[in-house]
């Protein structure tokens, strides 16, 4: 069964340092999701991708944010100068796109902490 | 006032228990409701999804949704240890999703 998958599974990182979470979607999906979730609190939206491009950002994804989809398989989260506050689990999510709605499918995540 | 509302317990009840997770929302775009479980350190997966009011039954797991309440439940009959998880209420206008805040609920054999 077609599945997400994300990488590393858990990124340590010193404040200040770049970052980039990576996510193979399943592939034949169009619409694409990273998700942030701190530990012990709610799962929180942070961006949509569709096409090509952005279609939907929450206030969490600040300038320090980027999404690409570099080579048609993978899609990546790009932080530029982590804080302390981005310590948490990304998950990156897929969905068909072709019906109004579709399952979005989750990926394992992947821990990153900020030191 | 959150988009989503759902309180995070924790709950616990013994095996074999009918268990109540609720949410309530603000948002009235909202058309698709869903109910993902979340074990611990992993994804959430899709439990069940209902469009619009109406009950929906799956097995031991039955949701419910009231848009003119702007409330909706998951019910599940005849509880297990393996039903202890934390269980995400979901909702999206057809493009985006928005949760809640996750129940995590323990069942004790």
């Amino acid at each position: 069964e077609p599945e997400v998958t994300q990488t590393p599974s858990h990124q340590v990182t010193q404040m200040g340092q770049e970052v980039i979470l990576r996510c193979v979607p399943i592939s034949n999906h169009l619409y694409f999701y990273w998700y942030r979730q701190i530990l012990g609190q709610k799962v929180e939206f942070l961006v949509s991708f569709y096409n090509n491009e952005i279609s939907e950002k929450s206030e969490i994804f600040d300038d320090q944010f980027s999404v690409e989809r570099p080579d048609g398989s993978n899609f990546t989260l790009k932080i530029r100068s982590t804080k302390l506050e981005d310590s948490a689990m990304y998950f990156c999510a897929s969905r068909p796109g072709r019906l109004l709605y579709n399952e979005q499918f989750f990926g394992p995540g992947t821990r990153l902490t900020v030191l | 006032q959150k988009e989503v509302e759902q309180d995070p317990g924790p709950l616990s009840v013994p095996e074999g228990a009918i268990v109540s997770l609720n949410c309530t929302y603000s948002n009235s775009a909202f058309q698709y409701f869903m109910w993902y479980r979340q074990y611990s350190r992993k994804g959430p997966e899709l439990l069940m999804y209902t469009y619009s009011s109406g009950n929906k039954e799956d097995g031991r797991f039955t949701a419910q949704v009231d848009k003119s309440s702007k409330y909706i439940s998951l019910f599940i009959r005849d509880s297990q240890p393996s039903d202890s998880a934390t269980y995400l209420c979901a909702m999206s206008d057809g493009n985006d999703m928005r949760f809640g805040a996750g129940t995590r609920l323990t069942v004790k054999p």
